[in-house]
This record gives structure tokens, C-alpha cells and sequence, in this order.
């Protein structure tokens, strides 16, 4: 069964660097998305992103964040330079359509670390 | 921000017996899914209900959607250990295609 792949599973970074977590989502679908959820809180939606532009972003989706779709398989999301607060389960998620009962499928995440 | 409140927050059972789950909002939704998480992993899909009053059956789980689609309940019936994690309802506004609002989530536990 085609699955979202996420990797990797766990990055650790110091405080100020940048960060790209890496998405492969399943292959015929076209909207892709991320969200995350710091240990213990809900899972919060980020960013959605369809034919090369992103659709739809929340409020935690700041001038830090970047999403990119550099070839035909893999999603990606930079954090420019990290902070303590960035640490949290990154969740890559993809779907074929965003019609009335379309469903997401979530990759397994990527744990990150700030130090 | 469309809010969804899971409740409980946690329920412990022993095998055998049943349980349901609740999700609730003051605010319409166009779909919900319902995901099942284990700890370090991502959601997994159970189910997605669309219309009010909706009905669906996944072999011991049932999921009814809110005839004001604005509520939904998972129960299952004669848990297993198998069943234990922690369930999430996610809500899709109907003024958003792409955000799903998650709850928190209820942590459910099932001892043999």
C-alpha cells in the first residue's frame, strides 16, 4: 500500500541554524501539506501546497518557513534559523483531490531537536 | 478557529468491554476523519464521515457524524489491547479545503 516516507526520523540542530525535513508523498497525489505537534499539544496544521504554490498557511507559517517541491517526488519544509519553541513532530501529509470528503494521509513525522 | 474537544481526555478498560469517544464543536464541519496515533508515529486514517447523521462501521468501531455536523462519536465494541492509542478527531472547515483542524485527542487504553 503506497504510504507518505518522511526522513529523517529524527534531526537534532543547534538554535539558529537552518533545517530541511524531506517528504516523499504518495505518488499520484497533487496536494501536499505539513503540520506539527510539539510533545503533548495538538497536532496544528501548517502550510498546504498545490501545483507549486502554496494554498493555504496558518499563522505559525512565518517569513521562517519555506516549502518547496524541488523535483517530481520529494515535498519539503526549511526552517530558515531555528528556535528552542521550533522543537516539536513535524507531520507531512498528502491527498490525490481536496473535494468534499477527500482524505490526508500522514507520513510517520520527523522528530526535531533544538538546542 | 474552528475548536474541537475531544472527550475524555483518557479512558482505561479492560478487554472486552466498550467504550466511546467523543468529538464536539460549536462549529459546522464539512467532513471529519477519525486517526488513530502511536506514540513517535504519525496518524493513521480510520475513517472520514461527510453527511449529517452518517453511520460508518470499521469491524468493531463505529462512527456516527452529528446530524449538525458539528459533533462525532467513535465507539467500539468489545475492545482489545490491540486498540489502545490515542484517537483523534480532525475537522475540515467549511470555509478552508485544506486545513484540518485536529483535537487533542483521547488516549485509550485497553488492559487484557
Amino acid at each position: 500500500e503506497p504510504e507518505v516516507t518522511q526522513t529523517p526520523s529524527h534531526q537534532v540542530t543547534q538554535m539558529g541554524q537552518e533545517v530541511i525535513l524531506r517528504c516523499v508523498p504518495i505518488s499520484n497525489h497533487l496536494y501536499f501539506y505539513w503540520y506539527r505537534q510539539i510533545l503533548g499539544q495538538k497536532v496544528e496544521f501548517l502550510v498546504s501546497f498545490y501545483n507549486n504554490e502554496i494554498s493555504e498557511k496558518s499563522e505559525i507559517f512565518d517569513d521562517q518557513f519555506s516549502v518547496e517541491r524541488p523535483d517530481g517526488s520529494n515535498f519539503t519544509l526549511k526552517i530558515r534559523s531555528t528556535k528552542l519553541e521550533d522543537s516539536a513532530m513535524y507531520f507531512c501529509a498528502s491527498s490525490k483531490a481536496q473535494a468534499l470528503g477527500y482524505e490526508q494521509y500522514f507520513g510517520p513525522g520527523t522528530r526535531l531537536t533544538v538546542t | 478557529t474552528q475548536l474541537l474537544e475531544q472527550s475524555p481526555q483518557f479512558l482505561s478498560i479492560q478487554e472486552g468491554e466498550n467504550l466511546t469517544v467523543y468529538c464536539n464543536s460549536s462549529s459546522v464541519f464539512s467532513s471529519l476523519q477519525w486517526y488513530r496515533q502511536e506514540p513517535g508515529e504519525g496518524p493513521v486514517l480510520l475513517v472520514t464521515v461527510v453527511t449529517g447523521g452518517e453511520v460508518k462501521k470499521l469491524k468493531r468501531l463505529t462512527f456516527q457524524f452529528g446530524d449538525a455536523r458539528k459533533d462525532s462519536s467513535l465507539h467500539i465494541t468489545a475492545a482489545q489491547p490491540g486498540d489502545t492509542g490515542l484517537y483523534l478527531c480532525a475537522g475540515l472547515s467549511t470555509d478552508s479545503w485544506g486545513k484540518f483542524q485536529f483535537g487533542a485527542g483521547t488516549q485509550v487504553v485497553v488492559t487484557p
